[in-house]
């Protein structure tokens, strides 16, 4: 079963906004991730958080994750036109490398 | 160029016929993963593989068959017996038992099935 569940399923914001999308999950993990997939393509990894880590950066990316509400977010800053896409957060339990995905944000920045 | 490729990028079968999607890596990845997706959803997981001549059910496992007899092919078979086999099928592999934990994704192949 999808552990991950995205929140909101679509976002449409205007360029130069922030875009900020939620991730909640059901049991308790090892690491969380996000990764973007354009449409039609595969998915590409942008950011992982470890289970001991509050907050993280990647260039326009900051991911918060707050284990106590087993929730994340992943903020995107100064969006750009190609930031649209669909963003999908994934989850590891403790033990194991495989990935439970979520049903993802689908991001529209409009120029 | 290392990176994972699929093929087709788009299949079309007949009801009862079935198809093999192909998956290749070079980039020395031990594990390997199948994932189906449907509109407006995440990612299942079909099968994987840690390393050569292993690979173990995911989560919707019925009606699919895959072979690991090369550390860079992953093939995935979608038989006859899968209900609804019409999906955008994703291939991933991820170096084996230690980090970083990311998957690394190929383009995807769309499967119709009428």
């Amino acid at each position: 079963s999808q552990q991950g569940e995205e929140d909101p399923q679509a976002l449409s914001i205007q360029e130069g906004e922030n875009a900020t999308m939620n991730c909640s999950y059901k049991t308790s993990i090892n690491n969380l991730q996000w990764y973007r997939q354009n449409s039609g393509r595969g998915l590409v990894h942008l950011i992982l958080i470890r289970s001991n880590e509050r907050e993280k950066h990647s260039g326009r990316l900051r991911v918060t994750l707050d284990t106590s509400k087993k929730s994340s977010s992943l903020l995107i800053t100064a969006s750009r036109a190609a930031d649209t896409a669909s963003y999908f957060c994934a989850t590891s339990g403790a033990g194991s490398y495989q990935l439970t995905f979520g049903k993802g944000t689908k991001l529209s920045v409009i120029p | 160029d290392g990176g994972i490729t699929q093929s087709p990028k788009y299949l079309f079968r007949k009801e009862g016929q079935n198809v093999t999607l192909s998956c290749e890596q070079n980039l020395n990845h031990d594990a390997m993963y199948w994932y189906r997706q449907d509109p407006g959803q995440g990612l299942r997981l079909i099968y994987y593989s840690q390393i050569v001549n292993d690979f173990q059910k995911g989560d919707i496992a019925e009606g699919y068959s895959v072979s690991r007899e090369k550390k860079e092919s992953f093939p995935l078979t979608v038989t006859s017996a899968q209900k609804n086999p019409t999906a955008f099928y994703l291939c991933a592999s991820r170096p084996r038992d230690r980090g970083p934990y990311e998957q690394y994704f190929g383009p995807g192949t769309r499967l119709t099935v009428t």
